[in-house]
């Protein structure tokens, strides 16, 4: 199986903040990445497919980078909806996520 | 836009099976790839596995083979996931999945 391990498991950010989440895979996924955002008691909801592209209805404010192994997540001016959980997931062999990015208030 | 309608909270004994079923309206379901993926309390996402009920392919996660079986029904156009002997760290909300649109998620408990 395909092991992805994002960073930070935490972090800590202010309203207007400029925020990266890093996402590596063990080994190339052919740019075939996801990333989600997750507010707590809800289903995923899909921000970024194929490592770059802006799922419809998505704020530009997201925008997603990378390829080959390594992949990163920017959120280019926090907003207060933007507080949640944050995870890449690989489609390239079979599918897996990251063990998630918890984006805290600080 | 499809809409996903799964089953409702499930409590089973270790060792037992449990079958989620995950109905779609609004689109042409043998179409779709249908996935799974389930959540243990406090914890983060675990893909389990998909079905594309076109071709009839389902794929599974290493960690589920043997202990996971993926269906699709087109007549109803419903997925199911079954797991089989259920232990406690299986204890999880389950959810199926077609791209950007989920099902509401299934809390399934395994508690002796």
């Amino acid at each position: 199986d395909i092991q992805m391990t994002q960073s930070p498991s935490t972090l800590s950010a202010s309203v207007g903040d400029r925020v990266t989440i890093t996402c590596r895979a063990s080994q190339d996924i052919n740019n075939l990445l996801a990333w989600y955002q997750q507010k707590p008691g809800k289903a995923p909801n899909l921000l970024i497919y194929k490592a770059s592209n802006l799922e419809s209805g998505v704020p530009s404010r997201f925008s997603g980078s990378g390829s080959g192994t390594e992949f990163t997540l920017t959120i280019s001016s926090l907003q207060p909806d933007d507080f949640a959980t944050y995870y890449c997931q690989q489609y390239n062999t079979y599918s897996s996520f990251g063990q998630g990015t918890k984006l805290e208030i600080k | 836009q499809v809409q996903l309608v799964q089953s409702g909270a499930e409590v089973k004994k270790p060792g037992s099976s449990v079958k989620v079923s995950c109905k779609a309206s609004g689109g042409t379901f043998s179409r779709y790839t249908i996935s799974w993926v389930r959540q243990a309390p406090g914890q983060g996402l675990e893909w389990m596995g998909r079905i594309i009920p076109i071709l009839d392919i389902t794929y599974c996660a290493q960690k589920f083979q043997g202990r996971v079986t993926i269906t699709a029904d087109n007549s109803t156009s419903a997925a199911y996931m079954e797991l089989s002997s259920l232990r406690s760290e299986d204890t999880a909300v389950y959810y199926c999945a077609i791209r950007t649109d989920w099902g509401q998620g299934t809390l399934v408990t395994v508690s002796s």
